[in-house]
């Protein structure tokens, strides 16, 4: 079975732009959660969808948003990018919200100059 | 609020020895905890996880343990190899995953 599969794995952009970074998940999988980690910072939640709605939200600006279609895969959007949106930006999937394992993509390495 | 902590941001072992590395939590909700092995610039890696219903589990070389009066959780990898050298993260679940802020395990040849 595929495991999670992310697009693009690099990007280099320039303040004020936007972005758009995908996330396929793993077959079955209805769950999708982004996360972003900057250099010695741990995981930070940025959201979760699950069947095309948006379950949870970490505590991140209205910039950041994100959808999911209705073959699970999810797509996530940063507006008005800033030089701190700079990070590994990572994508993880799970069967349901439950007691579940999430595993994780490769994640997309996001630079802004 | 950091609802899942990592008090030890590294830790050094030789190879052969136990590696243990320890995880406190707040949230007496958390009904699923799992570890996971992270490489820089790569998504972290899946490794064991454990249910509150459970004390342990094993898997191979890697056992964690549950002490829920305590609010404490631990991965324990014995024996210890060079190629577990790695920053490792701990996470709870209770609608969404909490994780630690992980800690960076070196194994000395």
């Amino acid at each position: 079975k595929a495991g999670v599969t992310q697009t693009p794995r690099y990007l280099i952009k320039t303040r004020g732009q936007q972005v758009t970074l995908s996330c396929s998940p793993i077959s079955g999988h209805r769950s999708v959660s982004w996360y972003q980690q900057t250099p010695g910072q741990g995981l930070q939640f940025l959201f979760e969808y699950f069947s095309e709605t948006q379950r949870n939200k970490g505590n991140f600006p209205g910039r950041f948003s994100g959808r999911q279609f209705s073959n699970s895969r999810s797509e996530m959007n940063v507006s008005t990018l800033e030089l701190g949106d700079s990070a590994l930006y990572l994508c993880a999937s799970r069967r349901a919200q439950i007691q579940e394992t999430q595993y994780f993509g490769p994640g997309t390495r996001l630079l802004v100059l | 609020d950091q609802q899942v902590k990592q008090n030890s941001p590294s830790l050094s072992v030789q190879e052969g020895r136990i590696s243990i590395l320890n995880c406190d939590y707040t949230n007496s909700m958390f009904d699923y905890f799992l570890w996971y092995k992270k490489y820089p610039a790569e998504g972290p890696t899946f490794l064991i996880s454990i249910s509150s219903i459970k004390d342990k589990n094993e898997d191979g070389r890697f056992t964690v343990f549950l002490n829920k009066s305590a609010k404490h959780l631990s991965l324990h990898i014995v024996p210890s190899q060079p190629g577990d050298s790695a920053v490792y993260f701990c996470a709870a679940n209770f609608n969404k995953f909490y994780f630690g802020s992980g800690t960076k395990l070196n194994v000395k040849p």
